[in-house]
């Protein structure tokens, strides 16, 4: 493992099912985060977590839950899926014990999500 | 709050020429800056940062100029070439005491003519 891996890569799942995306890192990390990428919106912030043990919302936090029970897991977890959720999701992590901010965040290569 | 845009959706340049992607910012209280690339298919990768206590950086073949008056934000790419394909994105921080949140633009989507 090195930097961000995230799974699955894709997945196709039925409207009103649970579904789990991994995220684990090998960079140890503090900071770790969850991002929906929708055409035209960008990257919108789902949840967060500044440290093991926290988490935090973010910009569109309904639907979606998060835990952060060790420094380098982090999975997201859709309680029933609606077709909304239809999107690319990426993980993030960054290292702000360096001072905040110093090179932002690194990236997962993303879980595309299709809810039918 | 923080919003950030850009200037233009899609860019299209010859190759070799030079690329100029450019980022509006809102609050004038972000102090660092930072440009990501976006292959198709790929997480976004960092270019190159700047804090507000500059006004341009320099990395390699790219340079990244700040305007805090008009709270503006741009990334240059000198001898644009076909690997620059990619979306970009600025992303502010709304300083340091806000330790949860990036403000990412929508992106703008850089092609290259042969």
């Amino acid at each position: 493992i090195a930097g961000i891996t995230q799974a699955p890569t894709s997945q196709i799942l039925a409207a009103g099912r649970r579904m789990t995306l991994r995220c684990t890192q090998d960079m140890r990390h503090n900071a770790m985060y969850w991002y929906r990428q929708d055409l035209g919106l960008g990257l919108r912030l789902i949840h967060y977590s500044n440290t093991a043990g926290t988490t935090g919302k973010g910009e569109v936090p309904d639907g979606y839950s998060v835990s952060r029970a060790n420094t380098d897991d982090f999975p997201l977890t859709l309680a029933s899926a609606v077709p909304s959720q239809t999107s690319v999701y990426f993980c993030a992590s960054s290292d702000s014990s360096r001072g905040a901010w110093m090179g932002g965040y690194t990236f997962g290569s993303g879980t595309r999500l299709t809810v039918v | 709050g923080e919003s950030v845009g850009l200037h233009l959706p899609t860019l299209s340049v010859q190759e070799g020429d030079n690329s100029i992607i450019n980022c509006a910012y809102s609050n004038s209280a972000s102090d660092y800056f930072i440009w990501y690339k976006q292959e198709s298919g790929k997480g976004p990768q960092f270019i190159i940062d700047i804090r507000s206590n500059m006004d341009k950086r320099q990395g390699q073949r790219v340079t990244v100029l700040l305007n805090k008056t008009v709270k503006h934000l741009s990334l240059q790419i000198a001898a644009t070439q076909p690997g620059d394909s990619a979306v970009y994105f600025c992303a502010a921080f709304p300083g340091y005491s806000s330790a949860s949140k990036i403000i990412f633009g929508s992106g703008t989507r850089l092609s290259i003519r042969p």
